[in-house]
């Protein structure tokens, strides 16, 4: 129930092009959820966030989609960059953010 | 740029022996966390420390230890270590708990 489930494990798309990104959860306890960005031998930065009493965010290229009686949230980046490379990370965790639980992970490639 | 400093970067032990790292995590951060991320993996938690006292843990066993200190730096000490504690060791830290963690980048452990 602790479990984060992500797809695609990886994704290539055309510059300009729309990257789309899944995560399911289970546990209806989590009431935070980031996205993370992670470059080769960096940590992971934090994207975006959402908490499940919006069904929408946005800010710049990225957005997230939240839907609460599905359980599931996807990260949608516009106009995507070569630069925007990197493997992200969806996220969840319960009340304070004491214990973040990660998906395993999508590698986007943009092609310039 | 990360306000949360890890060290050393990279670092290669041998099994059995003990390592300890270290996290500076930023002015006023008074929430650290500690992750392991294997290679292609999303981080796991490992324990959080809010105000120089344990906070949580995850499925990690007791020679998995840490501690934090008021100057807000913190370590992660691992004892007997095995092969397959060769991971990434991530710390992140935060104000009070609250979601948006400042994740470092990391310290790269080979055990051999």
């Amino acid at each position: 129930q602790q479990q984060v489930k992500q797809s695609p494990q990886s994704l290539i798309v055309q510059k300009g092009g729309i990257s789309i990104i899944n995560c399911a959860y289970e546990n209806t306890a989590f009431d935070y959820f980031p996205w993370y960005q992670q470059f080769p031998g960096k940590g992971p930065a934090l994207l975006i966030a959402i908490r499940p009493d919006v069904s929408e965010k946005k800010e710049g290229r990225f957005t997230i989609s939240f839907n609460k009686s599905a359980k599931q949230f996807s990260l949608h980046i516009m106009d995507s960059q070569p630069g925007d490379s990197a493997t992200y990370f969806c996220a969840a965790s319960d009340n304070y953010g004491q214990n973040f639980v990660f998906g395993p992970g999508t590698r986007l490639s943009v092609l310039p | 740029e990360t306000g949360v400093t890890q060290s050393p970067t990279h670092l290669i032990k041998t099994r059995g022996q003990q390592v300890t790292l270290r996290c500076s995590s930023q002015s006023g951060h008074n929430t650290v966390s500690w992750y392991q991320q294997a290679l292609g993996q999303g981080p796991q938690f490992i324990f959080q420390y809010y105000r120089e006292e344990e906070n949580g843990r995850g499925n990690f066993p007791p020679r998995f230890s840490g501690l934090q200190f008021p100057n807000y730096s913190s370590e992660l000490n691992v004892n007997a270590l095995e092969l397959d504690d060769s991971a990434l060791y991530l710390c992140a830290s935060s104000t009070d708990r609250v979601g948006g963690y400042t994740f470092g980048s990391g310290t790269r452990l080979t055990v051999v």
